[in-house]
């Protein structure tokens, strides 16, 4: 089955610096690729996601990128802000939502 | 547009006692439905999934149930509560069974169970 891990477990960044969280796959058939946050004490909330045909997608001061080739894609967040603070998760499955299995979390803190 | 409803909000509860939770969701039809438990400070735990009414599928072995009496509603239900069932209880659904592009996983607002 898919196994999806999460570097770093930790992060904390100074208000106005970018953050950047990697998340590795194993399951070559996994197509689709979304990252969630979740503040705390609150439900994981959908941010952005990316599918195989495309290698990167931005919505305003969030990015994602994808190399499948090397089975990994990572978040990237810049001018980051205090209410970027939270718990950030990514996740893998294929088209058809199948075999659908998140990674273990990372928890930004911004720093102002 | 889709909504899903988690209730209660909130749950204390002794050990050795039974439990019911349940979801539903609105404004979809055959939808997958997940349950997840996330003990604090950690990420998420796959319980049960559903891609139809009476059907299961359970992801690790616990003294936890799940059910789908109806295509919107599933109930995840105990005998008898551990204190280690405490936790961050998460239901989620995603598009019907075979649906291309509709796989993204939509969470409801969880339930916070505490047992003592």
């Amino acid at each position: 089955g898919e196994n999806v891990e999460q570097h770093p477990s930790t992060l904390s960044v100074q208000e106005g610096d970018s953050a950047v969280i990697k998340c590795t796959y194993s399951d070559s058939a996994s197509n689709y690729f979304p990252w969630y946050k979740q503040e705390l004490g609150k439900r994981p909330q959908l941010i952005i996601d990316i599918r195989s045909n495309v290698g990167e997608k931005k919505d305003q001061r969030i990015a994602v990128t994808l190399n499948k080739t090397a089975k990994h894609f990572s978040l990237h967040i810049t001018e980051t802000q205090p209410e970027d603070s939270a718990v950030y998760f990514c996740a893998a499955s294929n088209n058809y939502g199948q075999n659908f299995v998140f990674g273990p979390g990372t928890r930004l803190s911004v720093l102002p | 547009s889709q909504t899903i409803h988690q209730w209660p909000a909130t749950l204390v509860q002794p050990v050795g006692s039974p439990l019911s939770l349940e979801c539903t969701v609105e404004g979809t039809s055959n939808p997958n439905l997940y349950w997840y438990r996330q003990a604090a400070g950690r990420g998420l735990q796959l319980l049960f999934y559903s891609v139809g009414i009476g059907q299961i599928s359970s992801e690790v072995p616990q003294n936890l149930s799940a059910s789908r009496p109806q295509d919107r509603q599933f109930i995840l239900s105990s005998k008898k509560l551990l204190l280690s069932d405490s936790g961050f209880y998460l239901c989620a659904w995603s598009g019907g069974q075979g649906a291309l592009g509709q796989e993204t996983q939509y969470f409801g607002p969880g339930t916070r169970l505490l047992v003592l």
